[in-house]
């Protein structure tokens, strides 16, 4: 089955600083990507997602990039401010059959500074 | 439109109990996913049902099942508690199967 890394586990940044959390994946069929923030006692929250169609994606402050050959991707946020501390999740989906599921990376708690 | 609705939000069982949770979709949304959310294991797949069919099945055991009703609301049960199975259970729906899915805010599930 699928199976997804994420790193880093923990990313303190400074705000107005850029952060990059990054995937890999190992199901070369998987064509789905979404990322997901998740705030204390909340759930996750869909911020952005790429298909494998596509090699990059942007949505303002929010961008992600998909190489499909090394199969990894990576969640950009720039000018990040104290609201973007969250844990943000991975995620990989398949594209049929038993594959239509998400598998999703251990996390990554950021911190933002001010 | 309303997000999805998760029915408790906190509940405290005792070993060898049963629990049953309860999951309201975004309205027309016909895909309802079940996910376990522990500090140790992350956010692991249960399973998944579509116009009241499982779609697909997590590797958990049979103490764990679910079943989608003809209006998409879903349950999850989980029978003969242990204390591994305190956790956050979330829900997610999509319009479809293949589609994005959007979470609940999750049931916290203590086993004392």
């Amino acid at each position: 089955g699928e199976n997804v890394e994420q790193h880093p586990s923990t990313l303190s940044v400074q705000e107005g600083d850029s952060a990059v959390i990054k995937c890999t994946y190992s199901d070369s069929a998987s064509n789905y990507f979404p990322w997901y923030k998740q705030e204390l006692g909340k759930g996750p929250q869909l911020i952005i997602d790429i298909r494998s169609n596509v090699g990059e994606k942007k949505d303002q402050r929010i961008a992600v990039t998909l190489n499909k050959t090394a199969k990894h991707f990576s969640l950009h946020i720039t000018e990040t401010q104290p609201e973007d501390s969250a844990v943000y999740f991975c995620a990989a989906k398949g594209s049929g059959g038993s594959n239509y599921k998400l598998t999703f990376g251990k996390g990554t708690l950021l911190t933002v500074n001010p | 439109k309303a997000g999805v609705t998760q029915t408790p939000r906190y509940l405290i069982k005792t070993r060898g109990q049963q629990v049953t949770l309860s999951c309201s979709p975004i309205s027309g949304h016909r895909s309802v996913s079940w996910y376990q959310q522990t500090p140790g294991q992350g956010l692991q797949f249960l399973f998944e049902y579509f116009s009241e069919t499982q779609r697909n099945k997590g590797n958990f055991p049979g103490r764990f099942s679910g079943r989608q009703f003809s209006n998409s609301r879903s349950e999850m049960n989980v029978s003969t508690l242990e204390l591994g199975d305190s956790a956050l259970y979330l829900c997610a729906s999509s319009l479809e199967a293949a589609g994005e899915q959007y979470f609940g805010p999750g049931t916290r599930l203590t086993v004392t």
